[in-house]
């Protein structure tokens, strides 16, 4: 059964970049989409952007400028880089499989950006 | 990209059903049959619930539903259950070739 673990940097001071690694555990990583969600502290969710195992990209344009999500299929991992945060990047960011269907959720890592 | 538009609630009591609407645009939910549903219980990650407008993941009580007319997407739950509550989200594919998510609704069982 997949599932995904990921795991990154809680707090971060303004102008910093976020990273975090989510992997893969339990199936093929191939011929799937991968991506990531965040949510704001008693908000909604917001798409950042999903890759293709080749290594093909999609962003937010609201996140564009400063996203990048790569892949490493030799480790079953891909991941989040975020620059230049703020607070409003304070949130729970999710990793997820799929675009069409988002079965499989990462479990969430709060990031909480602060002087 | 605008967040699909959602109320932000919706109520219902046990063995009642219920509706949760989408209103996107005709350059997302409108244009394309890509539209899921998430569940979200506090402090959890999102669960699918309904994807390609209509159809249920494996595992997914078959009282939950998804359809779409025009522009507006929905979400039916039938047989109410406590264990339903929780906020949902709806999803749509975008002309863009990006991914937009609806507001939340926050649907409480009496």
């Amino acid at each position: 059964q997949v599932h995904l673990q990921q795991w990154g940097a809680g707090l971060l001071k303004p102008s910093e970049t976020l990273s975090l690694t989510c992997a893969v555990y339990g199936g093929s990583f191939g011929d799937s989409y991968w991506g990531w969600i965040r949510q704001p502290p008693g908000k909604g969710l917001e798409w950042i952007g999903d890759i293709w195992q080749s290594g093909r990209t999609y962003y937010n344009p609201s996140l564009k400028s400063r996203v990048t999500i790569s892949v490493d299929p030799s480790k079953n991992q891909f991941s989040l880089k975020l620059g230049s945060v703020t607070a409003a990047d304070t949130a729970v960011y999710y990793c997820a499989r799929g675009q069409y269907r988002r079965d499989i959720w990462g479990q969430g890592t709060l990031v909480t950006v602060s002087s | 990209q605008s967040a699909l538009t959602q109320p932000a609630s919706v109520s219902g009591s046990p063995g009642q059903s219920i509706t949760i609407s989408c209103t996107g645009t005709s350059s997302d939910v409108g244009g394309y049959n890509y539209v899921s549903w998430y569940q979200q219980h506090p402090g959890k990650a999102p669960k699918l619930m309904i994807y390609d407008v209509t159809y249920r993941p494996s595992g997914v009580s078959n009282r939950f539903s998804g359809s779409k007319s025009g522009n507006t997407a929905s979400l039916t739950i039938s047989g109410l259950q406590a264990e339903d509550e929780a906020d949902y989200y709806c999803s749509s594919y975008t002309s863009s070739t990006t991914w937009v998510f609806g507001g939340g609704t926050k649907l409480t069982v009496l």
